[in-house]
């Protein structure tokens, strides 16, 4: 298995412009999580989703962060318009529901974004 | 919202047992414990997880107390390649039983 697979891995962007994350899970894994990783901030979770539905978003900074996840074997965070202060490592985890949470989450190696 | 708390740094030889421990004061009632190493320009890599009393594992054993405010990840004889960034993971039931990661640990390992 390759594991989670996210891209792109580096992402520079002035501000004001679109920026979009893509995240593709392990096969069979049934819940998706979104991280955001700053010195500041240190690691948080942003939303996540059971069986493509998101359940809890309460971490999305605002209103210019969107997420989706189409299919079972796709997701994308997406920023618009971007800020300096959104630049971090945004990673996606993928993991089995276990029936309690948190459970054993698989990380994919982050997009690194940098916002300028 | 908690805060889920560690101490910032720990310094340990090679061959010691290292004990590390996470504050959760508001865990969710139902949830997990689970505790996550990081390297550089890695994503985080699980490592444990238990509900109560004491899990052991190949590389680790998780220790939480009955009333689960706090929980202790134990590394028995770390060896250099331990030297990483270790992170518990609850559900704080301050924020709606929102998933907090702890404030994260910088584990040294030296000869």
């Amino acid at each position: 298995d390759a594991g989670v697979i996210q891209s792109p891995r580096h992402e520079v962007t002035e501000m004001g412009q679109e920026v979009t994350l893509r995240c593709k899970p392990i096969s069979g894994h049934d819940y998706l999580f979104w991280y955001r990783q700053t010195m500041m901030r240190g690691l948080e979770l942003l939303i996540y989703f059971n069986n493509n539905v998101p359940i809890d978003d309460s971490g999305m900074p605002e209103d210019r962060f969107s997420a989706k996840m189409p299919n079972a074997s796709f997701s994308t965070l997406k920023i618009q318009p971007s800020e300096p202060r959104d630049s971090a490592v945004y990673f996606c985890a993928s993991s089995l529901n276990a029936g309690r949470l948190p459970n054993e989450q698989y990380f994919g190696p982050g997009t690194r974004l940098t916002v300028t | 919202l908690a805060k889920t708390t560690q101490p910032i740094s720990m310094d340990s030889y090679e061959g010691q047992e290292v004990n590390i421990t996470c504050s959760h004061n508001n865990i969710a009632t139902n949830d997990y414990i689970t505790w996550y190493q990081q390297f550089p320009s890695q994503g985080p890599r699980f490592i444990i997880q238990g509900y109560k009393t004491k899990v052991t594992n190949e590389v680790a054993s998780l220790f939480i107390p009955a009333d689960r405010k706090s929980s202790t990840l134990s590394l028995p004889r770390v060896s250099l390649s331990d030297t990483a960034v270790y992170y518990c993971l609850v559900g704080d039931r301050g924020g709606g039983n929102k998933l907090t990661f702890g404030t994260g640990t910088q584990l040294k390992v030296e000869l």
